[in-house]
């Protein structure tokens, strides 16, 4: 099973709803990632989670709010967004570095297609 | 910030044409990959190729590494319209944890 699963689709929110996304994998994989993509631009890395502990935090607003209840599970806590908050927001996972540096292929979800009105 | 920058930005071909696009980086690399994304999708590893590797095949894949010239390019071969997608150069600096750093894209359309 090579698939990470991201829920929901499709998600609109008013800035002052509080809401949550969602990340599942169940490749044994130690690493995690969040990813916010605008149209037409790669992705931007906004966390990274190794071993369940936040090992890298892009700089991002406090409005962003990342957990990690197991190692299967990835969550992001959304709060007070803007309108420029609205993209694709993807969910990466990889092996971690027990893999090895060779190992740092990773497996994308779906994506959350957030719209903030 | 973004390590590597893709060339061209979008590419049109007819079916059974091949496709090239390149990537160039700034840093040195541990390995370099390329994804593929449809639109509106995740992104797919198509394969990776390590420091000390000069070309890579796999399918209708060629991939060659640069690394004195820090670039990279992907050759899609007898292109299909099912290849229509962004097409991504991931770059995988030392000392960078678990960090990818993603290439800008290039966009390719294959008209059947």
């Amino acid at each position: 099973d090579t698939e990470v699963t991201q829920t929901p689709k499709h998600l609109v929110m008013g800035m002052t709803n509080k809401k949550s996304l969602k990340c599942e994998q169940h490749m044994g994989h130690r690493a995690m990632y969040w990813y916010k993509q605008k149209a037409k631009k790669p992705p931007e890395l906004m966390f990274v989670y190794s071993y369940e502990k936040l090992s890298i935090n892009e700089s991002v607003p406090s409005r962003f709010s990342p957990e990690c209840p197991n190692s299967s599970l990835l969550n992001l806590h959304l709060h007070a967004l803007q309108p420029e908050d609205s993209a694709l927001y993807l969910c990466a996972s990889s092996q971690g570095l027990a893999g090895g540096r060779a190992k740092n292929i990773q497996y994308f979800g779906a994506g959350t297609r957030l719209s903030v009105l | 910030s973004q390590q590597g920058e893709e060339d061209p930005q979008a590419l049109s071909i007819q079916e059974g044409e091949n496709a090239t696009m390149n990537c160039s980086y700034k840093t040195s690399i541990n390995n370099l990959q390329w994804y593929r994304q449809n639109s509106g999708r995740g992104l797919v590893h198509l394969i990776l190729i390590r420091s000390n590797e000069r070309e890579k095949h796999s399918g209708r894949l060629r991939v060659t590494l640069d690394t004195s010239k820090k670039s990279s390019s992907l050759l899609i071969t007898a292109s299909r319209a099912a290849d229509t997608a962004s097409y991504f150069c991931a770059t995988d600096p030392p000392a960078a944890g678990n960090k990818l750093t993603f290439g800008g894209g290039t966009r390719v359309l294959v008209k059947p």
